[in-house]
């Protein structure tokens, strides 16, 4: 079975400083792929960035890289210079393959951000 | 905008009764996923549908069901309504099998 694992369920940053959030996962599908979406206070799922399986290089979105590490089965969400926007919910997810049941996301339990000024 | 539209966005009913949720997808997309956001059980996956075709069953109650229709909108049926039943419930679609998710703004459903 596919488990996605947040084990922070806060973090609070400075503004400006780099922040990031942990995300473990277990997966025996060989290709999967991995998700972090940020979900701010008015409750709409923003999607940020997305690492594949065999991905080579870790994936960056403008201030938000994600710190893959196959056989640690991790995949960690930096944030760089953080802003006081960035204060929201954020959840790691995973999709994948057909034996995780046609590509459908499931999610962790989300850490929840706060920037401080 | 994530181009995935739910109506509506909020709803307060009384427990016994019947609502319908609807989702119409992004252009294109052939993919929805159902999912319940309550603040004790996060984001459950509850059904997903391919143009029409029922393809993944999440944590669905049998009180609930939905169905995509060839328009490829979508709508959640949730009847016999509880206090639990009290979430947010997202819509989200895709292309076929690859890439992310977008989400709709979600139906917040009050059961009173």
């Amino acid at each position: 079975a596919q488990k996605i694992t947040q084990t922070q369920p806060g973090m609070f940053v400075q503004e400006k400083e780099a922040v990031t959030l942990d995300c473990t996962y277990d997966t025996s599908d060989p290709s999967y792929g991995l998700f972090w979406y940020k979900q701010p206070s008015s409750g709409e799922m923003i999607f940020l960035i997305y690492q594949g399986s065999y991905d080579q290089q870790n994936a960056t979105e403008g201030r938000y890289s994600l710190n893959f590490q196959k056989a640690r089965k991790s995949a960690n969400l930096v944030i760089s210079a953080s802003q006081l926007g960035d204060s929201a919910m954020y959840f790691c997810a995973m999709r994948g393959g057909f034996s995780g049941g046609y590509n459908k996301l499931i999610f962790g339990a989300g850490t929840r951000l706060a920037v401080h000024p | 905008d994530s181009g995935v539209t739910q109506t509506p966005k909020h709803l307060i009913t009384a427990t016994g009764q019947r609502v319908t949720l609807r989702c119409s997808p992004r252009s294109g997309d052939l993919s929805v996923y159902w999912y319940q956001q309550s603040l004790d059980q996060g984001l459950q996956f509850l059904i997903q549908y391919y143009n029409g075709e029922e393809r993944a069953k999440g944590n669905i109650l049998e009180r609930f069901s939905a169905q995509q229709f060839p328009d490829l909108h979508s709508e959640l049926n949730l009847s016999s309504l509880e206090l639990g039943d009290s979430a947010l419930y997202f819509c989200a679609s895709s292309q076929a099998g690859f890439g992310e998710l977008f989400f709709g703004e979600g139906s917040r459903l009050t059961v009173l």
